[in-house]
């Protein structure tokens, strides 16, 4: 199977603490992304690493991704309650689809 | 402007109907896709489409099957239903194959 695992599979944090979620994923990919994904709605597209790339920032988000160990990981700094989400990462393989992992579900408390 | 969105947003029906899930994309994007996340939240990539190839999941079962009428569109024909049928359906687009993705809100199908 192509398809990533997070881990944890769920996290509880209390806002302003930073929120930690690893992906790992099993063939070579171009790109892994990241996405969130609120209780009974769509998908929201958060960050996009390419394979030659160790670390992006987009915000409070910071994605590192390490291709020899074939992991991934998204931080999210000073959390807030609206950043509770499940929250995937996505592997691209070159196969014009993306993969999704299991998910993380992340809530965030007052 | 709901950049990609879905019709209709839940769909309940009977086992053996055939149905259909409207799609569209205003952004101009060359690649449309279908994913269904079952009851555990996995999603599964069901079928990828731009305007020169269709890539199917060998594991979707041939009751199911893409129509694109136009470049802005995608619709998921479904016949047949079953009961393991029940999911969230989501079309996404991308501007490229390798692009980030656009997800719709999601079709609830429930089948009795």
């Amino acid at each position: 199977s192509q398809q990533g695992e997070e881990d944890p599979q769920a996290l509880s944090i209390q806002e302003g603490e930073n929120a930690t979620m690893n992906c790992s994923y099993k063939t070579s990919i171009n790109n892994l992304q990241w996405y969130r994904q609120n209780s009974g709605r769509g998908l929201v597209h958060l960050i996009l690493i390419r394979s030659n790339e160790r670390e992006k920032h987009s915000g409070r988000l910071r994605v590192t991704l390490d291709t020899s160990k074939k992991s991934s990981s998204l931080l999210i700094t000073a959390s807030r309650a609206a950043d509770t989400a499940s929250y995937f990462c996505a592997t691209e393989t070159g196969a014009n689809n993306l993969f999704f992992g299991t998910g993380t579900r992340l809530t965030v408390i007052p | 402007d709901t950049a990609v969105s879905q019709t209709p947003k839940y769909l309940v029906t009977q086992m053996g109907n055939d149905k259909s899930i409207k799609c569209e994309q205003n952004l101009g994007h060359d690649t449309m896709y279908w994913y269904k996340q079952d009851s555990k939240k996995f999603l599964k990539i069901m079928f990828s489409y731009n305007n020169k190839e269709l890539i199917i999941n060998e594991t979707v079962p041939n009751r199911f099957s893409p129509k694109s009428p136009d470049k802005a569109h995608l619709n998921l024909h479904i016949n047949s239903l079953e009961l393991g049928d029940s999911a969230v359906y989501f079309c996404a687009s991308s501007l490229g194959g390798h692009d980030t993705q656009y997800f719709g809100p999601g079709t609830r199908l429930t089948v009795l």
